[in-house]
């Protein structure tokens, strides 16, 4: 069975640091591009960052760059997301999923990991 | 990179069809055909109904469409079914960034 998981949520003070995994099974790890997304509360999805297999690849959008880095460990089927300088609007359920291959779409989704930027 | 506009809410008695419209640019919808949608339970995570504009996953109903015409796609579901209500998110590739842009969100609700 596919799984993606995630973990490392929790509350942070602003300005603060975070690092996210997201451990996966149940698949080819290493020959998929994997990405994270993110929803605060009472809101829409909003995309983040997408890395390619080998992690030489990588983007972002504009609101995190600078501050966040998606990255991962093909040999320990892991996805990453290093959170600095972290704001109040980062406050959110973030969530690891998996781009179908040569594709366009995230077809498998974890089931996320909540994060609170607050004093 | 805005978000797609999506309309707040759409309704629609058991049966009946709905549709809900996802706008945006050039760059984006109108000018690739790498739109997906996502259904979302409250408290879930997101669950694929779309790609690629018209593909559908195996596993979800034949009720479940989508379209496009210039930089705007669609969703309709048809022969709407208690289950359906639920909030549904389109995407798109962008090409300026090789990022990604989601809609607002549609909140369905079932009469």
């Amino acid at each position: 069975e596919v799984q993606l998981v995630e973990s490392g949520g929790g509350l942070v003070q602003p300005g603060g640091s975070l690092r996210l995994p997201c451990v996966v099974s149940g698949f080819t790890f290493s020959t998929y591009w994997m990405t994270w997304v993110r929803q605060a509360p009472g809101k829409g999805l909003e995309w983040v960052a997408k890395i390619n297999q080998d992690g030489s690849e990588k983007y972002y959008v504009d609101s995190v760059k600078g501050r966040f880095t998606i990255s991962r460990g093909n040999a320990e089927n892991s996805l990453y997301l290093q959170m600095n300088s972290l704001r109040a609007e980062d406050t959110a359920v973030y969530y690891c999923a998996r781009y179908a291959r040569s594709s366009y779409y995230m077809d498998v989704w974890g089931k996320g990991t909540t994060v609170t930027v607050s004093s | 990179q805005s978000a797609l506009t999506q309309p707040r809410s759409v309704s629609g008695s058991p049966g009946q069809s709905v549709t809900i419209s996802c706008t945006g640019t050039s760059s984006d919808v109108g000018g690739y055909n790498y739109v997906s949608w996502y259904q979302q339970y409250p408290g879930k995570a997101p669950k694929l109904m779309i790609y690629d504009v018209t593909k559908r996953p195996s596993g979800v109903p034949d009720r479940f469409s989508g379209s496009k015409s210039d930089n705007t796609a669609s969703l309709t579901i048809s022969g709407l079914q208690a289950e359906d209500e639920a909030d549904y998110y389109c995407c798109s590739y962008e090409g300026n960034y090789r990022n990604y842009v989601f809609g607002t969100g549609t909140k369905v609700t079932v009469l």
